[in-house]
């Protein structure tokens, strides 16, 4: 079965500094995609980035990217200058193959202070 | 861009009331997923639709129902409402063919006294 595990339920970093979030994953599928999804207080989630098992390449967007180390079955987010507003939970999740729905680890909570 | 729709944002019921929650994809997005957020918790996953059709079926209890309508929106009905049910339901669209792109709705958060 897959498993996503986050270890850090809480981080702190400073304003322009940058962060790295962990997320490990537990799976004997060579094909799936794994994704970081931000949950504000105010509760909606909202996609940040995805990494294919098989794109070669670490995924970015903006100011996120993606580590992807497939042998330590690792995709930590990476944020680089940190904003007030990246203050929110974080949560990896994994895609299922086959079936296209997503597992999610418990959540790593980053607080940016000024 | 347009997003994920649903309605309404909050909801509350009594014990043993039941409850529709509703769901409107991003426009040619034909998968539609609902999962479920307790308190302090990770999003489940409940159930998903393809082409109106149920795909797959995960942690859903026997008391909920969905649908995906022609027009693809979809509905999570919800009998015999129970305290452990209060959470935030979530709805999320994607195509079929680009299923890396998973999109949320920003929640229904129902409370159940």
């Amino acid at each position: 079965a897959q498993k996503i595990t986050q270890t850090q339920p809480g981080m702190f970093v400073q304003e322009k500094e940058a962060v790295t979030l962990d997320c490990t994953y537990d799976t004997s599928d060579q094909s799936y995609g794994l994704f970081w999804y931000k949950q504000p207080s105010s509760g909606e989630m909202i996609f940040l980035i995805y990494q294919g098992s098989y794109d070669e390449q670490n995924a970015t967007e903006g100011r996120y990217s993606l580590n992807f180390q497939k042998a330590r079955k690792s995709a930590n987010l990476v944020i680089s200058a940190s904003q007030l507003g990246d203050s929110a939970m974080y949560f990896c999740a994994m895609e299922w193959p086959g079936y296209s729905t997503l597992t999610f680890g418990k959540g790593t909570m980053l607080l940016v202070s000024p | 861009a347009a997003g994920v729709i649903q309605s309404p944002r909050h909801l509350i019921k009594e014990k043993r009331e039941t409850a529709t929650l509703k769901c409107y994809p991003i426009p040619r997005h034909d998968t539609v997923y609902w999962y479920q957020q307790g308190p302090g918790q990770d999003p489940q996953f409940l159930i998903s639709f393809y082409e109106k059709m149920q795909s797959d079926k995960g942690s859903i209890p026997d008391r909920f129902s969905a649908q995906q309508f022609s027009d693809y929106h979809s509905e999570l009905n919800m009998s015999s409402l129970e305290l452990g049910d209060s959470a935030l339901y979530f709805c999320a669209s994607s195509r079929r063919d680009r299923d890396y792109e998973q999109y949320f709705g920003p929640g229904t958060r129902l409370t159940v006294t």
